[in-house]
Parts: structure tokens; sequence; C-alpha cells
């Protein structure tokens, strides 16, 4: 139990478009999740956290109008970047945290954005 | 402020303990985790330990921590080529337990 997807896997797109990147708890129902980006060899880093109705919490230095978060039921949050630009290619990872638990926090594959 | 860090690569030979090390800075740290990344998979949870613990073992994996030092490491015993892989360590601080800080992550390569 405690899948967790993302949604594609991987995307290109052109400079200046949007893409939605979707995450999933399939198996069970997540009140946060969390979206973090993660250069070539380098850690990951926590972009926001998203609770389950209501506005995200961005990390500082996250531009809250360029990455729009939405979580609007207990099991889908999506990440919108919006306008993107090379500079944003990166890996984008997703993680939720099950009602009840913890703190520990269950991590989507990954989506790999390329900006052309 | 938070910072966490590993050293990048270790190779080991099949069969072999491994140990991969990591320090970090935030003393009011709460949990500290170890965590695995295998290609095209999500993080992993391995294990954690509790910051009043010093010690945690876990069938082969082994964690110590030396709060004093601010050091955490996971040996992992009779190391497999199926754990070659990207292992993170990771803290939560105290203000927040929600938030994870990851380590750059140490790259396991295990040859036969």
């Amino acid at each position: 139990g405690a899948v967790v997807s993302q949604h594609p896997s991987w995307v290109i797109c052109k400079s200046g478009t949007s893409v939605k990147i979707e995450c999933r708890s399939l198996d069970f129902q997540a009140t946060t999740m969390f979206w973090y980006r993660q250069f070539p060899k380098q850690s990951l880093m926590l972009m926001a956290t998203s609770n389950e109705g209501s506005k995200a919490t961005y990390e500082q230095g996250v531009e809250k109008d360029k990455f729009l978060i939405n979580h609007a039921s207990l099991t889908l949050s999506t990440l919108t970047v919006t306008s993107a630009h090379p500079e944003d290619s990166s890996f984008y990872i997703c993680s939720a945290r099950r009602l009840a638990s913890y703190n520990e926090q269950f991590f989507g594959p990954g989506t790999r954005l390329t900006v052309l | 402020g938070e910072d966490v860090e590993q050293s990048l690569f270790l190779s080991v030979r099949e069969g072999d303990s491994s140990v991969i090390n990591c320090t970090y800075t935030d003393s009011s740290s709460t949990y500290l985790y170890w965590y695995k990344q295998e290609p095209g998979a999500g993080l992993q949870l391995l294990t954690y330990i509790f910051s009043n613990m010093d010690m945690k073992q876990d069938q082969r994996l082994t964690v110590l921590l030396n709060k004093k030092d601010k050091h955490l490491s996971l040996r992992i015993a009779d190391t497999q080529t199926g754990d070659s892989a990207i292992y993170f360590c990771a803290e939560s601080p105290a203000y927040n337990t929600d938030k994870l800080i990851f380590g750059t992550g140490t790259r396991l390569q295990v040859f036969p």
C-alpha cells in the first residue's frame, strides 16, 4: 500500500507554455502533499506544502505565481509550471502524507520537465 | 541555517558492508531519515531514527546517530547488487516536522 503516482513521467515543452503535473495517492488519502525539485546530482529541494482544500505554503524563494499548486481532493494535487523557461527544466517529485501517519511521506516516481 | 551533507559516491564489493555517512547542522532535528532512490522509482523510506536515540537496527540496516557531532550513518550489511542506488539522508527540523531537508545523496555502486 501507500503508492503515489505522477503523470506525466516526462514532458518536453516549448518556452512560454504551461505544463501541468499530477500527483495522485492511489490507495490512501493524503491530507498533505509536498512538491520537490531535484537538479542533477543534487538533493531534493522542497518547493511547497499543499493541504487539501487550502492554499499551498511556498518555501522561500519559490514563486507562487510561477508554480501554481492545487490540492482539490484527498488523492490529487497538481503543480502547474506557468510560462515555462529553460531554467525551469528539472525533475519534479511529489510526496504524500497519509492520514493519521506520524509524518512519513510516500514519494512519487518524479516527472522530468525539459523546456526548449 | 539547515544543511545536510553527504559524500557523493561509494563503491563496495558484493558481500561487504557499506557505510554511508551524513552530517547535518540543525541541532533541533527531530527525526532523521534514510531514503533510497532507484531509477524510475520514487524515493523509498528505508528507516528513520528519532533524535533521542543512538542506534536503530532493522535487518541488514543499522543507523547510528551521534547527536553531539551531528553525524548520521547507515550501515548495510552483506551488500547486494540490488542495493545499488542513491541514498539520501534527511532531517525534520523541530519548527516544522512536515519539512524534510535532504542531503545531496550518495550513489552506492556494488560490484561482484
